[in-house]
């Protein structure tokens, strides 16, 4: 088992909807948690970085955290085409930051 | 905020050559440096952590004769690629964290190897 499963996708939506990207994990020492976007050919840029439980807002973007599940979320509001991207979930405890595989997302015109 | 300058962002070289990619923090100084390289459709896996003046750690699997890292300041790593082969061909990813130990990790933005 995988300490980080992200679904691969493609996920695919019209503009506008709300988006829901997430990642489950099996380590609970996991304290700290990323959001990374991907634009093809290009390094990532964090979105979102939280600690512990709990939502964190940032614009069209949402990060939620549920540590008793071991689960986390991305919510994008409104999402517009250039949204289309590659979005890596990342976690770590006191050791390297594991990534989740990365879920493809196509927002369509 | 932070930014992590990568060069080349593309290289293409022939088998049996040695390729140099260059990785700097811009506006802040990085004591540790993470390498990176990430295949096609696929996540990023951890090559090596480099430290500022110091050896580098390597993951378990990776070769550190082949994938040479040097840290010599606290703006600059790099990592060279001897005697590529088309295997070696892949994306490269430098990273870098701005402040304290758990703080997030910001990324170069990648250099594409081809070996021919």
């Amino acid at each position: 088992q995988k300490e980080v499963e992200q679904d691969p996708g493609p996920l695919s939506v019209p503009e506008g909807a709300i988006v829901s990207l997430n990642c489950t994990y099996s380590n609970s020492a996991f304290q700290y948690f990323m959001w990374y976007r991907q634009y093809s050919r290009k390094g990532p840029e964090l979105l979102m970085y939280t600690y512990s439980s709990g939502n964190k807002e940032d614009g069209r973007f949402t990060a939620q955290v549920d540590k008793s599940s071991k689960y986390i979320s991305l919510f994008i509001r409104d999402s517009q085409p250039s949204d289309s991207a590659t979005y890596l979930c990342a976690m770590k405890d006191t050791g390297k930051l594991i990534f989740g595989q990365g879920t493809t997302l196509q927002v369509k015109p | 905020g932070a930014v992590v300058s990568q060069h080349p962002s593309w290289v293409i070289c022939k088998s049996g050559t040695s390729v140099k990619i260059e990785c700097r923090s811009l506006d802040f100084q990085a004591t540790t440096m993470f390498w990176y390289r990430q295949f096609p459709k696929q996540s990023l896996m951890l090559m090596a952590t480099s430290n500022e003046g110091s050896k580098a750690t390597y993951e378990q699997g990776v070769e550190k004769d082949k994938f040479l890292i040097n840290h010599a300041s606290l703006t600059l790593s790099t990592l060279t690629v001897t005697s590529a082969h088309p295997e070696d061909s892949s994306f490269y990813i430098c990273s870098a964290r701005w402040t304290g130990g758990n703080s997030p990790l910001h990324f170069g933005n990648g250099t594409r190897l081809t070996v021919t």
